[in-house]
């Protein structure tokens, strides 16, 4: 059975930092894509980030591109997400997801990991 | 990139069909074959529904269905039930290797 479970969410001050985790089971982590992808509760959802199954590429949405950064350890079956110069409006619940089933899409979500950025 | 545009809302009686649109451009839904549809209910994880425009995973029911014209692409609910409530996404990929989601439809089961 695939899980995703993400970790290291919490509140955070305007321009701080954090770094997201999601532990991955149930699949050969090392061979697929991950994404972060977070939602506004009562709104809808956003792609933030992916990589590639080996790391080396990545890509990001416009809104965090050189705030974020994400990267992945294989011989851990985890992806992360480190979050430096965080706004308010980075305020949501962050997924983690893996495409596994095909190319371009989501196929199983974790949870969610509420990142909070208030003073 | 600007979100894809879905109607906010969209309603039907149990045993009915609805349609959901999403519409979106020539350098993502229109591009590319790569359009999947997400089920997400209150305070739940998003489900994938369909994928690579109609494709269904293994366990979704074959009351869900999806198909593409142009820029627009659709997923149709059949014999909707009042387990189909929840909110609906549609996700594309883009030319800019990027992605984006719907603005969400909200089905309500009459």
């Amino acid at each position: 059975e695939v899980q995703l479970v993400e970790s290291g969410g919490g509140l955070v001050l305007p321009g701080g930092s954090l770094r997201l985790s999601c532990a991955a089971s149930g699949f050969i982590f090392s061979s697929y894509r991950m994404h972060w992808v977070r939602q506004v509760p009562g709104n809808g959802l956003v792609w933030v980030s992916g990589i590639n199954s080996d790391g080396i590429a990545t890509s990001y949405a416009d809104s965090v591109k050189g705030r974020f950064t994400i990267s992945r350890d294989n011989a851990k079956n985890t992806v992360y997400l480190q979050m430096n110069s965080l706004r308010v409006e980075d305020t949501a619940v962050y997924y983690c997801a893996v495409e596994s089933i095909g190319w371009y899409v989501f196929d199983y979500w974790g949870l969610g990991n509420v990142v909070t950025v208030s003073s | 990139q600007s979100a894809l545009t879905q109607p906010a809302s969209v309603s039907g009686s149990p045993g009915q069909s609805i349609t959901i649109s999403c519409t979106g451009t020539s350098s993502d839904v229109g591009a590319y074959n790569y359009v999947s549809w997400y089920q997400q209910h209150p305070g739940k994880a998003p489900k994938l529904m369909i994928y690579d425009v109609n494709n269904r995973p293994s366990g979704v029911s074959n009351r869900f269905s999806g198909s593409k014209s142009g820029n627009t692409a659709s997923l149709t609910i059949s014999g909707l039930q009042a387990e189909d409530e929840a909110d609906y996404y549609c996700s594309s990929y883009t030319s800019s290797s990027t992605y984006v989601f719907g603005t969400g439809t909200k089905v309500t089961v009459l």
